[in-house]
């Protein structure tokens, strides 16, 4: 079966670009996170989606960032106006449901020059 | 804010030796707490969990078990193999504002 899959796995922009992030969640996984992983530091919690509901955008780092998730699948993570801070690993994760296993992706490797 | 802390590493140790990795957390609420792991190359996937005090997760001869006591799930196994090194997660999920957070991570690496 197929896993939880992302793409692009590298990204290479230039500072003040918008960035598109995708990720496809294991399909019937109602929950899906977004998680940011920067050179040696822990994982970042950035948002989480749970079936239709609108989710809670608090944790994300500033107003440049956004995400969304259609019919409850597929999700985008956006980043507006791109820094040199944004460079980072970008993880997405589903699950059964928000107590269950996470499920992770191999991740896209975003780079702004 | 809720938080996960775990021991910096890396951790060095030979075939054989018992491991503990420390884990300590605040939370405002009743958390669940996880370890992930994530291997040379591979993703993040689960190793173990505990949703409530007192519970005592286990897999593949590692154990971790929930004190609320103390706030700590620190990460136990009895003997390691060369095969067991990999990077070491903390988790915790903050089930009341839907907040999940990640320790830094723990590098262990087995010596033959």
């Amino acid at each position: 079966g197929a896993g939880v899959s992302q793409s692009p796995s590298n990204k290479v922009t230039e500072k003040g670009k918008d960035v598109e992030l995708r990720c496809d969640p294991i399909s019937g996984h109602t929950a899906l996170y977004w998680y940011r992983q920067s050179l040696g530091q822990g994982l970042e919690f950035l948002i989480y989606f749970q079936g239709n509901s609108a989710p809670d955008k608090s944790g994300l780092p500033s107003d440049r960032f956004s995400a969304e998730r259609t019919g409850g699948s597929v999700s985008t993570l956006t980043i507006q106006r791109t820094q040199q801070e944004d460079s980072a690993v970008y993880l997405c994760a589903s699950s059964v449901d928000r107590d269950n296993e996470q499920f992770f992706g191999p991740g896209t490797r975003l780079t702004v020059l | 804010g809720d938080s996960v802390t775990q021991m910096e590493g890396p951790v060095t140790l030979s075939e054989e030796a018992f491991l503990t990795i420390n884990c300590t957390y605040t939370a405002t609420g009743y958390p669940s707490l996880f370890w992930y792991v994530q291997y040379p190359g591979e993703g993040l996937q689960l190793l173990l969990k505990a949703t409530k005090a007192d519970d005592k997760g286990s897999n593949k001869g590692f154990e971790a078990t929930y004190r609320k006591e103390t706030t700590s799930f620190h990460l136990e196994k009895g003997s390691v193999q060369v095969s067991d090194s990999a990077v070491y997660f903390c988790a915790l999920s903050d089930r009341y504002f839907n907040k999940f957070y990640f320790g830094s991570g723990t590098k262990l690496n087995v010596k033959p």
